[in-house]
């Protein structure tokens, strides 16, 4: 089955700076990868999704990319706010899955004021 | 307003009890998974279905049972089979596959 691998489990940045947050998958049939964002005591929300088709996607101030040969993909959010702090989590599915969602063991993002 | 309502949202269990948590959602979504949070752990998958009266063991499933007799409801019965319950209780749906899933605001099940 897919396994996913998300780096780091914790990061620290100050207000304005930017986080990346990066992620590796295993089956090669993956198409589909989302990012989520969970704050305290919530469920988890879908902040960008991207596909294999595309490289690169962009939404205001984060951004997701993905190389398929590495198998790797990950989250870009620049001018960090305070706001922005929560647990983040990307996925992968696709064929070899049942397109069942399997889920990194997630990044605590602390933006510091 | 659509979306997916987990309830209740905290949860007291005495050992050897089976509680069940609720699962629904109104937005006409054929795939209902369950996945158990753990600090440190992510999400892990115990239970998930992709149609009516259909359902699939994940892969935490030990200790965990469901139903599918409606697409609006998905329940998860904790038995007393599960040796460490304790955990924050995630409820999820999909439109199709490999299309954004839609989370509940989750249930968190003490053992006391």
């Amino acid at each position: 089955g897919e396994n996913v691998e998300q780096h780091p489990s914790t990061l620290s940045v100050q207000e304005g700076d930017s986080a990346v947050i990066k992620c590796t998958y295993s089956d090669s049939a993956s198409n589909y990868f989302p990012w989520y964002k969970q704050e305290l005591g919530k469920g988890p929300q879908l902040i960008i999704d991207i596909r294999s088709n595309v490289g690169e996607k962009k939404d205001q101030r984060i951004a997701v990319t993905l190389n398929k040969t590495a198998k790797h993909f990950s989250l870009h959010i620049t001018e960090t706010q305070p706001e922005d702090s929560a647990v983040y989590f990307c996925a992968a599915s696709g064929p070899g899955g049942s397109y069942i969602p399997t889920f990194g063991r997630g990044t605590s993002l602390i933006v510091h004021p | 307003d659509g979306g997916i309502t987990q309830s209740p949202k905290y949860l007291f269990r005495k050992e050897g009890q089976n509680v069940t948590l609720s699962c629904e959602q109104n937005l006409n979504h054929d795939a209902m998974y369950w996945y158990r949070q753990d600090p440190g752990q992510g999400l892990r998958l115990i239970y998930y279905s992709q149609i009516v009266n259909d359902f699939q063991k994940g892969d935490i499933a030990e200790g965990y049972s469901v139903s599918r007799e409606k697409k609006e409801s998905f329940p998860l019965t904790v038995t007393s089979a599960q040796k460490n319950p304790t955990a924050f209780y995630l409820c999820a749906s999909s439109s199709n596959r490999n299309t954004e899933a839609f989370f509940g605001q989750g249930t968190r099940l003490t053992v006391v």
